[in-house]
């Protein structure tokens, strides 16, 4: 079965620090899409940042980046300068096979930002 | 663009009857999927349509469950009979192109009692 791991149900970090979030994932493919999700407390999913397996370039996206290892199948999320608002669930998600366009997702990290 | 809507937002019913929830998507996409979150949890699939298409439907998704979209816009989950179990936040989200990228509605979070 493919699967995504996210070994961190928590994490906390302080304003302005940095916090790295883990996720390891499994497929054979060679040509995939991965995503990392921001869902806050009681609001909507919304995208945070969007990885092109064929690419070897991190994506980054203002604050966030990503360290990205095709071979160790590890797909983890740095976010940068934290802020109040950066508090919420993040998911790792990826589509379980290159013809799918579902997506599989993991558990979720709850990342918690202390003033 | 007002992006991805459901109503109702919130829903409360005694256990064994029937209860509808819909999305409607972002205008211009011609995908649209359903998962279930339960509290703590990632979300899980539960099916998806390509137009009024539905393409793939979850293990997850019993009998008790049926999903529709007319004319390729709105789409609506049903769940017949509902059991304690059924208790989540349905969640709808669609798309369009070639990345996966999915937009996600605020959810129907329903409780059975």
């Amino acid at each position: 079965a493919q699967t995504v791991t996210q070994s961190q149900p928590e994490m906390s970090v302080q304003e302005a620090e940095t916090v790295t979030l883990s996720c390891t994932y499994d497929t054979s493919e060679s040509d995939y899409y991965l995503f990392w999700y921001k869902q806050p407390p009681s609001r909507q999913m919304i995208l945070v940042i969007r990885q092109e397996a064929y690419k070897q370039q991190n994506a980054t996206e203002n604050r966030f980046s990503v360290n990205f290892q095709k071979a160790a199948k590890s797909f983890s999320l740095k976010i940068s300068d934290s802020q109040l608002g950066d508090a919420a669930m993040y998911f790792c998600a990826y589509p379980p096979r290159s013809n799918d366009y579902k997506l599989s997702f993991g558990a979720g990290t709850t990342v918690t930002v202390r003033a | 663009d007002t992006g991805v809507s459901q109503d109702p937002r919130h829903k409360i019913t005694k256990r064994g009857q029937n209860v509808t929830f819909r999305c409607d998507p972002i205008s211009e996409h011609n995908r649209l999927y359903w998962y279930r979150q339960t509290l703590g949890q990632g979300p899980e699939f539960l099916t998806y349509f390509q137009n009024e298409a539905q393409l793939e439907k979850s293990r997850l998704l019993s009998d008790r469950f049926s999903a529709e979209r007319p004319k390729g816009s709105f789409s609506t989950l049903e769940i017949q009979r509902t059991e304690q179990g059924d208790s989540a936040m349905y969640l709808c989200a669609s798309g369009i192109g070639l990345n996966n990228e999915q937009f996600f509605g605020p959810g129907t979070r329903l409780t059975v009692l």
